[in-house]
């Protein structure tokens, strides 16, 4: 079956730590997004990607990487920058905004 | 403000009941409305999509988009306990980059048995 994959689906995070969220496609869709979800702030965009090798910022990509290397992966790497990274972060891919995104299931990650 | 307003509940109703969800948006250049559920602890999944103002029914839901009151809308009739989830409105303008998806903070919804 067609979908996205992420994983782990929980992960923790020491303190001063770097950690690597994985997303990956066989929808053959161009674009690719990474989300984080907060209690009551909706979803919020961290970084995109229209096509390999190339991503932009969101609106909240401070303390946060990512690579596009392949059309079907788009990791994202949380780092000790971001400094209240416990969240529950979503990784979606579109064929173009006409269609909506297929969203992953998620990856719920806390600081411990 | 934000672009795009959303009462987040919670909303609780009895089975069998009729339920509005809604939405209103400050972007007058939005031209594509969706709906999107999310269960608990899951990624959201697309529920409906809409072009421009009009009406678009899909079994027990409808959507509804007015764009001169900036007013979106989706109905549920005759709820299931199997619809409680949260529901995510978003939209975007005509043409634009991928980025331009703008989501509502959510609505959760239980339906009582």
């Amino acid at each position: 079956d067609g979908g996205i994959t992420q994983s782990p689906k929980y992960l923790f995070r020491k303190e001063g730590q770097n950690v690597t969220l994985s997303c990956e496609q066989n929808l053959n869709h161009d674009a690719m997004y990474w989300y984080r979800q907060d209690p009551g702030q909706g979803l919020r965009l961290i970084y995109y990607s229209q096509i390999v090798n190339d991503f932009q910022k969101g609106d909240i990509a401070e303390g946060y990487s990512v690579s596009r290397e392949k059309k079907e992966s788009f990791p994202l790497t949380v780092t000790s920058a971001q400094k209240n990274p416990t969240a529950f972060y979503l990784c979606a891919s579109s064929m173009g905004q006409r269609n909506g995104y297929t969203f992953g299931s998620g990856t719920r990650l806390t600081v411990v | 403000q934000k672009e795009v307003e959303q009462d987040p509940g919670p909303l609780s109703v009895p089975e069998g009941a009729i339920v509005s969800l809604n939405c209103t948006y400050s972007n007058s250049a939005f031209q594509y409305f969706m709906w999107y559920r999310q269960y608990s602890r899951k990624g959201p999944e697309l529920l409906m999509y809409t072009y421009s103002s009009g009406n678009k029914e899909d079994g027990r839901f409808t959507a509804q988009v007015d764009k001169s009151s900036k007013y979106i809308s989706l109905f549920i009739r005759d709820s299931q306990p199997s619809d409680s989830a949260t529901y995510l409105c978003a939209m975007s303008p005509s043409g634009g980059s991928a980025r331009q998806l703008t989501f509502g903070s959510g609505t959760q919804l239980t339906v009582l048995p």
